[in-house]
């Protein structure tokens, strides 16, 4: 049971946005710590996706975006695409548990 | 480019200790970053085990603190993880990968492909 908290599963169809969230505490993401987003695909290690909350490494397509407020977060997915089918999962830092964190991952299907 | 490639034994017996070495191309491990080791046991999310500095700095997730430890030879730009008295809950696969840290706040910019640990007898 990790502190930060996403849906197990998410679907879309091909052009569609989706959106998945992150939900934390106040000793996480509302402590001001930043989030930070990661894909897996099948079979493959996690890509970092966003860092600090809303900055997309070099060579991530612009369609992924993240946010925050609060003690919640989001990656925003534009334009979906056949290939986004893969596992996502949030990162950010809980000073109760003095531990980087994973939230538990979503899913995403492409319809 | 930043490469990252974890080598060590596919299988360790239970209380044994697992060893695992990461190996770095295309960046120094004494330059800014930390470097770390992160797990993913079967079908089951992510959880981050150490980071450390080549200046000594080290950190433990503290549900494993006990039984790890990480250290950096800059002289073969590889770092390595030590994680003892195993059990059949450590069986996962092992990632290292490069921390990058901005006022205090990890991500993880470069990952290894990974190695799957199982442990048992």
């Amino acid at each position: 049971q990790s502190v930060l908290t996403q849906p197990p599963s998410m679907s879309g169809a091909p052009g569609q946005r989706v959106t998945i969230s992150c939900t934390g505490n106040r000793s996480n993401i509302g402590a001001g710590y930043d989030v930070h987003w990661y894909q897996q695909l099948p079979g493959t290690a996690p890509k970092l996706l966003i860092y600090g909350n809303t900055n997309r490494p070099s060579g991530v397509p612009d369609r992924f975006s993240g946010s925050k407020s609060g003690t919640s977060a989001s990656l925003a997915i534009t334009g979906l695409q056949a290939g986004d089918e893969a596992d996502y999962y949030c990162q950010s830092y809980d000073s109760n548990l003095s531990a980087s964190v994973f939230g538990g991952g979503t899913k995403l299907t492409v319809l | 480019q930043v490469q990252l490639q974890e080598s060590g034994p596919g299988q360790v017996k239970p209380s044994e200790t697992l060893s695992l070495t990461c190996a770095v191309s295309g960046y120094s491990i004494s330059g800014s970053y930390y470097w770390g080791w992160i797990r993913q046991s079967p079908g089951k999310g992510l959880e981050w085990i150490a980071s450390s500095y080549h200046s000594g700095s080290t950190y433990y997730n503290p549900s494993l603190k006990s039984r790890v430890t990480i250290s950096l030879d800059t002289s073969t730009n590889q770092f390595s993880l030590k994680l003892t008295s195993v059990t059949a809950a450590d069986t996962a696969v092992y990632y290292c990968a490069r921390v990058r840290s901005s006022f205090g706040n990890w991500s993880f910019d470069y990952w290894g492909q990974g190695t799957l640990v199982t442990v048992s007898s």
